[in-house]
């Protein structure tokens, strides 16, 4: 079956330290992938997606790399801030499909 | 402004006693989903809809169901709420045309149900 395995967490960094969030992917056919964020209080959201193999998903100072030879899909950021603590969700879907597969979500805390 | 709405966010029932979960959207989209969502576990997609056909997921509980009278509204009724039934409830939407490729889901803050 379809699924995704996300780093359990909490992962907590200081300010303007480097962010890795693992993510890995089991699919039939070709995914695509997702990073959906949920900041507190607030419903989840699309931070960044990549459609095919080797795309980079990026947006905020968020990156993601769609490595289909290592089904991986992990989310990077240079230098966190204390605005991006939340729970980050790593996700897939498959061709043309209309439904989520999701990870269990990682909550990133990061202190100033 | 809020797009996706759900209502209440917090909801305490009997178990037992049915309840109905609500969500509405200003999107105009044609697929609206609903998820379960249990604490640190992965959202678990219950059902969709596609305009208004019905798509249950093979392992959604008959004690789970949905009514979506109009573009903009659907519910989710538990029939009779058991203890494991407490969970995050999440209503999405999408454009559906050419699947989430193309577009995103728009995700609701979720309505929180304790069963007591």
């Amino acid at each position: 079956g379809n699924s995704v395995t996300q780093m359990e967490g909490p992962v907590t960094l200081s300010e303007e330290a480097f962010l890795t969030i693992n993510c890995t992917y089991t699919a039939t056919g070709y995914p695509s992938l997702f990073w959906y964020v949920q900041y507190p209080g607030e419903g989840l959201q699309l931070l960044l997606k990549a459609t095919k193999a080797d795309d980079k998903g990026s947006n905020k100072g968020f990156e993601a790399t769609y490595r289909k030879e290592t089904t991986s899909f992990h989310l990077e950021k240079g230098s966190v801030q204390v605005s991006d603590s939340a729970v980050y969700f790593c996700a897939l879907t498959l061709e043309y499909g209309n439904k989520l597969v999701f990870g269990a979500g990682t909550i990133l805390r990061v202190k100033s | 402004d809020a797009m996706v709405i759900q209502n209440p966010r917090y909801q305490v029932t009997q178990f037992g006693k049915p309840v109905t979960l609500s969500c509405s959207q200003t999107l105009n989209h044609n697929v609206m989903y609903w998820y379960q969502q249990k604490s640190s576990q992965a959202p678990k997609l219950l059902f969709h809809y596609y305009d208004k056909d019905f798509n249950n997921e093979a392992d959604t509980p008959d004690n789970f169901q949905s009514r979506r009278p109009n573009t903009s509204f659907c519910f989710l009724d538990i029939r009779s709420p058991g203890l494991g039934d407490a969970a995050m409830y999440l209503c999405a939407t999408s454009s559906g045309d050419r699947g989430l490729m193309d577009t995103e889901a728009f995700f609701g803050q979720g309505t929180r149900l304790t069963v007591v």
